[in-house]
C-alpha cells in the first residue's frame, strides 16, 4: 500500500471551509483514496473515495490532483460536529486491509 | 438496524486472565475485522475474516485468536492477557471487497 503524509493538525472557524491535504506520491494507478474519520471515543466513519476523478456526496468533496499524487478532502461548512481525527487511506481495490496512519486532527472553533 | 456493535464496552482485567471481546453485525456483510488503537496512534488490524469460515492474521496477531462463529458474528479471545494489550478495540464489517468498513464503537481494555 502507498504511504500518505497528513499534516498532524489543522483548526477551522465553524462555517467556513475545511480543507484537509493528503500527499501520496508513491500511488500506483490502481489504488484509491479514502477518508476516514474517527470522533472522539467514536469507532472510524467512512466519508469518501476516489481513483482519480473529483468526488463529492453529502458529507465532503474530495479533489485528486491529476497526476494523483496528492488529494484535498473538502467540507464545505465545518460544524463543531466535524472536529474529528481525518484519516487519508490508500489502497488498491478488491480484499485488502485498510492501514490507519496518525491522520491530521481537525479542530473546528465557534 | 444496529449495524455493528461491541460487547463489553469497558472491560479491566488483571495479567494473566483470559476474555474474549464480542463483535456482531446485522448488515450481513461477508468481511469482519479486528483493529486495535493505542493512545495517539492509528489503527492496527489484529485479525481479519473475508468470508464466513475464514480468518487471516492482520499487523498484530500475537496475543489474540478469533473465531467467525457465523456470518454475523466475530470474536476476539485473549487468552493470557498482558499490560501490553490495553487498548481500545473495534471490530468493523464490509462487504466483499468493498471500500467502506462500518465500526463499531469499541471496547476499552485495561490490563494491569
Amino acid at each position: 500500500d502507498a504511504k500518505t503524509t497528513q499534516p498532524p493538525s489543522m483548526d477551522c472557524a465553524e462555517g467556513r471551509a475545511a480543507n484537509l491535504p493528503c500527499n501520496h506520491s508513491t500511488i500506483s494507478g490502481n489504488e484509491y483514496v479514502y477518508w476516514y474519520r474517527q470522533i472522539h471515543s467514536q469507532g472510524p466513519q467512512y466519508i469518501i473515495h476516489g481513483l482519480k476523478n473529483n468526488e463529492t456526496n453529502e458529507m465532503a468533496s474530495l479533489i485528486i490532483t491529476e497526476d494523483r499524487k496528492s488529494s484535498t478532502l473538502i467540507l464545505p461548512h465545518a460544524t463543531l460536529r466535524d472536529t474529528a481525527v481525518y484519516y487519508c487511506i490508500v489502497r488498491g481495490s478488491g480484499f485488502q486491509k485498510l492501514v490507519f496512519g496518525t491522520g491530521t486532527r481537525l479542530l473546528v472553533s465557534p | 438496524n444496529a449495524g455493528v456493535t461491541q460487547t463489553p464496552k469497558f472491560q479491566v482485567l488483571k495479567t494473566g486472565q483470559s476474555m474474549t471481546l464480542q463483535c456482531a453485525q446485522d448488515m450481513n456483510h461477508n468481511s469482519m475485522y479486528w483493529y486495535r488503537q493505542d493512545p495517539g496512534m492509528g489503527l492496527r488490524l489484529i485479525y481479519y475474516s473475508a468470508s464466513e469460515g475464514t480468518t487471516d492474521k492482520g499487523e498484530v496477531p500475537n496475543g489474540y485468536n478469533v473465531s467467525r462463529l457465523n456470518k454475523r458474528e466475530f470474536s476476539l479471545r485473549l487468552e493470557s492477557a498482558a499490560p501490553s494489550q490495553t487498548s481500545v478495540y473495534f471490530c468493523a464489517a464490509s462487504r466483499t471487497g468493498a471500500v467502506e468498513q462500518y465500526f463499531g464503537p469499541g471496547t476499552r481494555l485495561t490490563v494491569t
